[in-house]
């Protein structure tokens, strides 16, 4: 079955760290890049970061550069997100979406459900 | 990277046709023609439905459509059925290899 899963989600500390997995099934996961976008309940969706398909080249918002860190495991078909120096404004529901443009970015055909994650103050 | 902008509700009743905006900047939306828009059913996966501005993936109705005007594009949503109540959100490339996406529009089936 195609699909994405993430999980890693729960209640943090601010300031503190949580990582969160995203994993792959039903398709070769070394063909494609993969993006992590975020919605704060009520609100609407944030691109967060993107890891191209070898994972040689990430990016990020700047609301997350230099706190947030994405990897992936083509062994184990498996995208993470690290984040650290996590803030309030960081409480959402980070979801793992699955890159199909061949030249751009912005073509997300395949989404997970979601993990959510709560920084507590 | 400021959100694009989207009006927060959009309705109308079975049948009729609806159509959702979303504006940008030249270096987003006007940009390139690299839009695509998602349908979210709250507690599920989001859907894409339009890609490049106006295509439409396998699988996707023909009641759906998009479109591009300098900044802005457009979803419309023709012969609206109860199932097609759910959240809209537009999403752009910006450059940089960057994406931004819109503030989402609520879709109400009357």
């Amino acid at each position: 079955q195609v699909q994405l899963v993430e999980s890693g989600g729960g209640v943090v500390q601010a300031g503190l760290s949580q990582r969160l997995s995203c994993a792959a099934s039903g398709f070769t996961f070394s063909r494609y890049g993969f993006h992590w976008v975020r919605q704060v309940p009520g609100k609407g969706l944030e691109w967060v970061a993107v890891i191209w398909y070898d994972g040689g080249r990430k990016e990020y918002a700047d609301s997350v550069k230099g706190r947030f860190s994405v990897s992936r495991d083509q062994f184990k078909s498996i995208v993470y997100l690290q984040m650290n120096s996590l803030r309030a404004e960081d409480s959402a529901v980070y979801y793992c979406a699955r890159e199909a443009a061949p030249t751009y970015l912005g073509y997300f055909d395949l989404w997970g459900r979601g993990t959510l994650v709560t920084v507590s103050s | 990277q400021s959100a694009l902008t989207q009006p927060p509700s959009a309705s109308g009743s079975p049948g009729q046709s609806v159509t959702i905006s979303c504006t940008g900047t030249s270096s987003d939306v006007g940009g390139y023609n690299y839009v695509s828009w998602y349908q979210h059913h709250p507690g599920q996966a989001p859907k894409v439905i339009i890609y490049e501005v106006s295509r439409r993936p396998s699988g996707v109705p023909d009641r759906f459509s998009g479109s591009k005007s300098g900044n802005t594009a457009s979803l419309t949503v023709s012969g609206l059925q109860a199932e097609d109540e759910a959240d809209y959100y537009c999403c752009s490339y910006a450059g940089s290899n960057h994406v931004v996406f819109g503030g989402g529009t609520k879709l109400t089936v009357l």
